[in-house]
């Protein structure tokens, strides 16, 4: 079974740009969080997707959004990208059954570097 | 509110035992768990423990958890040079997602 892949894998832009990423998650698995990672803030929670809503939502700015496909697949847009949004974005993938545990796998991540 | 919080550095000698602490502060915490990262690699699930549990145990790996001063360990025996990476602590109230981490400790070990 193939694992969560991430694209792009690295990601350059400059300040004011928008960017998307993209997370395929494993097959039959129907939630997909997202993850920002950086030096200073560590690993922090952007948001989860389950069945195409967003049914988990961390602290982060209306510039980050994302959305599901039917697919399960999703996408995750930065607007007005802010040298502060480098950072190594990971995506984990889960069934996303809520009554009991549920691993979550993760991608290898896409790094962005904002000039 | 969600806070997990764990030391930043640790190191051992090749052989010797690891324990990485970690203290969180959501009491509705069901699944507490602990990752590994190696240098550009992504997150590894290393074990979990339910919230009702107070030890598990898994090869070299055994996780402690005391609920009553939330505080969460993981002891790897005879520590190998390959387990030198960044182990994070982390917490959810449901099932995997939503997943609060810390800081993560980043082992060193000594040949």
């Amino acid at each position: 079974k193939a694992g969560v892949t991430q694209t792009p894998r690295y990601l350059i832009k400059t300040r004011g740009q928008q960017v998307t990423l993209s997370c395929s998650p494993i097959s039959g698995h129907r939630s997909v969080s997202w993850y920002q990672q950086t030096p200073g803030q560590g690993l922090q929670f952007l948001f989860e997707y389950f069945s195409e809503t967003q049914r988990n939502k961390g602290n982060f700015p209306g510039r980050f959004s994302g959305r599901q496909f039917s697919n399960s697949r999703s996408e995750m847009n930065v607007s007005t990208l802010e040298l502060g949004d480098s950072a190594l974005y990971l995506c984990a993938s889960s069934l996303g059954d809520s009554n009991s545990y549920n691993e979550q796998f993760f991608g290898p991540g896409t790094r962005l570097t904002v000039l | 509110g969600e806070d997990v919080e764990q030391s930043l550095f640790l190191s051992v000698r090749e052989g010797d035992s690891s324990v990485i602490n970690c203290t969180y502060t959501d009491s509705s915490s069901t699944y507490l768990y602990w990752y590994k990262q190696e240098p550009g690699a992504g997150l590894q699930l290393l074990t979990y423990i339910f919230s009702n549990m107070d030890m598990k145990q898994d090869q070299r790996l055994t996780v402690l958890l005391n609920k009553k001063d939330k505080h969460l360990s993981l002891r790897i025996a005879d520590t190998q040079t390959g387990d030198s990476a960044i182990y994070f602590c982390a917490e959810s109230r449901g099932g995997g997602f939503k997943t609060i981490f810390g800081a993560g400790t980043r082992l060193f070990v000594k040949a």
